[in-house]
């Protein structure tokens, strides 16, 4: 139950783009297209960004999107704003447990 | 409004016991599946447990296996978690969350989460 493999800190400018990167096994998310990415600003509960790889719930804005290839999820935040500044984490069902979470990723917007 | 409120945070000595709640209002506690999420002091998100909606199947992380136990009372929307023989690195907020969309599987996410409860283990 290894936690999944996050760039410690992305930073971007105003309106730039920006990826971050969640590594993990073919136990995890390599062989399931379960994975969900959360947003955590300080002092709060984590909010749910993603599911499914590329899916977002209802409310969340489409500058947020997701992907997969192999072993590695990423998460693409377009336009960024002031608000996106905030800790991002993402998670995979994974063999015999329903969730692996990752090592964080601390978004700074220039 | 959907909400979750955790209770029976504290302070309690390394080999200790507390016992933790999640009131569920707002939505039909009995269809989602539940979670207890902790995060350690300036650390990132660990998950601890997990629990069907009929408390079929129940899943633990390595960390806490024998010595956390997680269980829901669906009469009275309530999650919980006993944690016994608790150690330092259990300090944490530990959160409950439930699973997004009812009777669904783990795959959707977890869509609301309670503000937190905090646990101090320390002499």
């Amino acid at each position: 139950q290894s936690a999944l493999t996050q760039p410690a800190s992305v930073s971007g400018s105003l309106g730039q783009s920006i990826t971050i990167s969640c590594t993990g096994t073919s136990s995890d998310v390599g062989a399931y297209d379960f994975v969900s990415w959360y947003q955590q600003h300080p002092g709060e509960a984590p909010k749910l960004m993603i599911y499914d790889v590329n899916n977002r719930p209802s409310g969340v804005s489409n500058r947020f999107s997701g992907s997969k290839s192999g072993n590695t999820a990423s998460l693409t935040i377009s336009g960024l704003q002031p608000e996106d500044e905030a800790d991002y984490y993402c998670s995979s069902f994974a063999t015999s447990i329903p969730y692996v979470f990752g090592s964080g990723t601390k978004v700074t917007v220039l | 409004e959907v909400q979750l409120v955790e209770s029976g945070g504290g302070l309690v000595k390394p080999g200790g016991s507390l016992r933790l709640s999640c009131a569920a209002s707002g939505f039909i506690y009995s269809t989602h599946r539940m979670n207890w999420v902790r995060q350690a002091p300036g650390r990132g998100l660990e998950w601890v447990s997990s629990i069907t909606r009929g408390s079929s199947y129940i899943y633990y992380a390595d960390s806490v296996k024998g010595r956390f136990t997680i269980s829901r009372d669906n009469a009275k929307n309530s999650l919980y978690l006993q944690m016994n023989s608790l150690r330092a690195e259990d300090t944490a907020v530990y959160y409950c969350a439930r699973v997004a969309r009812a009777a669904a599987a783990w795959n959707y996410g977890m869509d609301v989460w309670g503000q937190g409860t905090t646990v101090t283990v320390s002499s």
